[in-house]
């Protein structure tokens, strides 16, 4: 069964620190992986997907994610951080098989910015 | 457009009632996932529809849980006798579901909060 470890339960940074989340998967096959998002009082949104191609994955506010296939890992990052990126943030993985396949998602990592 | 709609947003019963929750998908996506989080975990699958049918319906908990989508749009998750260990947060997802692409992503709704007293 697949599985997804995400290193870090509470990250606290100051304004314009670098932020890396770690985020691991254990499943033989090939994965799409997903970083989702949940602002406070907000439902879940997508930050960043990789499928194929450039390991290197470019999303939304400034956030990007690499997939290191030997590892296991999609970690994701940012150079500088602000408050509003204050959040829940959830790692997911699917198996690319035939048809759709549900989202395993991590525990999730609670990043607090603080001024 | 709009996105994924659940309702109600928040409910409240009492333990041993019996609680619908719906989705309203993405219009054209014919494909339906429902999942659960707890506090302080990630969301978890419950069950995946394609169309009107079940096609995954391998992480409902027990058989008080169950789901319909008798349309192929709009779909129910239906607890039966709840338990206080039911209170969650229960999400709806959908995504395109074109099949031969399985590079798909799936847009999550606001979630129903469930609490059982």
């Amino acid at each position: 069964a697949q599985s997804v470890s995400q290193h870090n339960h509470h990250v606290i940074l100051s304004e314009a620190a670098s932020l890396e989340l770690g985020c691991n998967y254990s499943y033989g096959g090939t994965v799409n992986l997903f970083w989702y998002v949940q602002y406070p009082g907000q439902h879940l949104q997508l930050l960043l997907k990789y499928f194929s191609g450039d390991p290197l994955v470019k999303g939304i506010k400034g956030f990007e994610a690499e997939f290191i296939k030997s590892k296991f890992s999609f970690n994701l990052r940012k150079p500088s951080v602000q408050w509003s990126d204050t959040a829940e943030y959830f790692c997911a993985v699917n198996a690319r098989n035939s048809g759709n396949t549900p989202l395993v998602f991590g525990k999730g990592t609670r990043l607090s910015v603080i001024a | 457009g709009a996105g994924v709609s659940q309702t109600p947003s928040n409910k409240v019963t009492e333990k041993g009632k019996y609680v619908e929750l719906r989705c309203d998908p993405i219009s054209g996506h014919t494909a339906l996932y429902w999942y659960r989080q707890s506090l302080g975990q990630g969301p978890e699958f419950l069950i995946y529809f394609q169309g009107t049918g079940a096609a995954d319906d391998s992480g409902l908990p027990n058989d008080r849980f169950f789901a319909v989508r008798p349309e192929g749009s709009v779909s129910t998750l239906k607890i039966q006798r709840t338990e206080r260990g039911d209170s969650a947060v229960y999400l709806c997802a959908s995504s395109q579901g074109s099949g031969g692409d399985r590079r798909e992503t799936q847009y999550f709704g606001p979630g129903t909060r469930l609490l059982v007293l």
